[in-house]
């Protein structure tokens, strides 16, 4: 089992749907990050999480630690927010991103 | 430059061939890692540096795979006697020393082994 989990695996939406995308992680952490990844493209930090809920835009992101569990939502989408979205934990005392696998999302128009 | 840069953007190699990508992290940023995207794959951890010492190597796949950090600042990493296996993006990240500070990704280099 991998130790970060991201759910679903594929999503596609039509423009102005609201989007959740789920991780859960099994590890400790010191932190959360939401990653964007466009094709071609490099990585861009969405949100660092630690705690509580962070809100950039019409992108809002959550992690309940108790539960090990973090979202990300994207509210009124649209066809350029079509990427794959990475959450990655700081785990170990080196602070290293342990990666989800990816939830590659597209919003037709 | 104000992100961290990575060199070169695409490297197509032989295999049994050496190579070496480098990774110039924002000014500053004591820690530094490297990270591997194989196609099809997730992204995964290769090593971390600490000024110019490497405290954590455990993702590097193997032997032929080494890395260097000088004067804090630019970093080699060096893949020897290259396999097809190794074809990926090679990721460079850097950061403020600490668990809360957000780590800034390089472009990466694409590496194709034939």
């Amino acid at each position: 089992k991998n130790e970060v989990e991201q759910s679903p695996q594929n999503l596609t939406a039509q423009e102005g749907e609201f989007i959740t995308i789920n991780c859960s992680y099994s590890v400790g952490i010191s932190a959360l990050h939401w990653l964007q990844q466009h094709p071609g493209g490099g990585i861009v930090s969405l949100f660092m999480l630690s705690s509580g809920k962070k809100k950039h835009g019409r992108l809002i992101a959550t992690i309940n630690i108790q539960e090990k569990h973090s979202s990300l939502h994207i509210t009124a989408s649209h066809p350029r927010d079509s990427a794959v979205y990475i959450c990655a934990v700081r785990s170990g005392n080196t602070d290293k991103l342990i990666f989800g696998t990816g939830t590659r999302l597209q919003v037709f128009p | 430059g104000a992100g961290v840069s990575q060199s070169p953007s695409n490297k197509v190699t032989e295999k049994g061939k050496d190579v070496e990508l480098r990774c110039d992290p924002i000014s500053g940023h004591t820690a530094l890692y490297w990270y591997r995207q194989s196609l099809g794959q997730g992204l995964e951890f290769l090593i971390y540096f600490q000024g110019n010492s490497a405290p954590d190597k455990s993702g590097l796949p193997s032997d032929r795979f080494s890395a260097e950090r000088t004067g804090g600042s630019v970093s080699t990493l060096t893949i020897q006697r290259t396999q097809q296996e190794d074809s990926a993006v090679y990721l460079c990240a850097s950061c403020l020393r600490g668990p809360y500070n957000e780590q800034f990704f390089g472009p990466g280099t694409r590496l194709t082994v034939l």
